[in-house]
């Protein structure tokens, strides 16, 4: 069974600071992909960035990268230089190469002050 | 410009009364899928569809029904049966299900029952 944990529940960053949101996750399968989506207050799901088990390079999109530690089964979102956009909640998800559906954390709440 | 549509934005039954939530996508996307969001919490998965006239039940298809018979458009019912229907509904759709393709999703649907 997978599972995906967020231990943060909120966070608060000064704005154009870096941030990090951890997100560590669990599953037996090899081939595996992991994402990131932000959820403002609006309620839509925005994707952000993926990164596939199999990558040896840490994505990155914009002012989003992902710290990708496959031994510690840790896939760690970083926003660089916070903008007052920023504030939202924050999924970490992740789906094997058969699983048909995404498994989500509890989410991290970022408010960033200006 | 493509995308995914979900309406109403908000809705308010009576317990007791069938409600169906629309949704819509242009993005010539085969999987579709709906997602059920409490507040606080991550998103689960309540049915799955990877082919026209095809779907599958989530981890908690019970008191919803689904219809796929146009590759554009997944309705989804939430029936009687449903004990606790009041939450916040997303639909989302990707290439193809399975694998690692990305989820878009659209901007949800708030249905509270009174």
């Amino acid at each position: 069974a997978q599972k995906i944990t967020q231990t943060q529940p909120g966070m608060f960053v000064q704005e154009k600071e870096a941030v990090t949101l951890d997100c560590t996750y669990d599953t037996s399968d090899q081939s595996y992909g992991l994402f990131w989506y932000k959820q403002p207050s609006s309620g839509e799901m925005i994707f952000l960035i993926y990164q596939g088990s199999y990558d040896e390079q840490n994505a990155t999109e914009g002012r989003y990268s992902l710290n990708f530690q496959k031994a510690r089964k840790s896939a760690n979102l970083v926003i660089s230089a916070s903008q007052l956009g920023d504030s939202a909640m924050y999924f970490c998800a992740m789906r094997d190469s058969i699983d048909y559906k995404l498994s989500f954390g509890a989410g991290t709440t970022v408010t960033v002050r200006a | 410009d493509g995308g995914i549509t979900q309406s109403p934005k908000y809705l308010f039954r009576k317990e007791g009364q069938n409600v169906t939530l629309s949704c819509e996508q242009n993005l010539n996307h085969d999987a579709m899928y709906w997602y059920r969001q409490d507040p606080g919490q991550g998103l689960r998965l309540i049915y799955y569809s990877q082919i026209v006239n095809d779907f599958q039940k989530g981890d908690i298809a019970e008191g919803y029904s689904v219809s796929r018979e146009k590759k554009e458009s997944f309705p989804l019912t939430v029936t009687s049966a449903q004990k606790n229907p009041t939450a916040f509904y997303l639909c989302a759709s990707s290439i193809v299900a399975g694998g690692t393709d990305t989820q878009y999703f659209g901007p949800g649907t708030r249905l509270t029952v009174l």
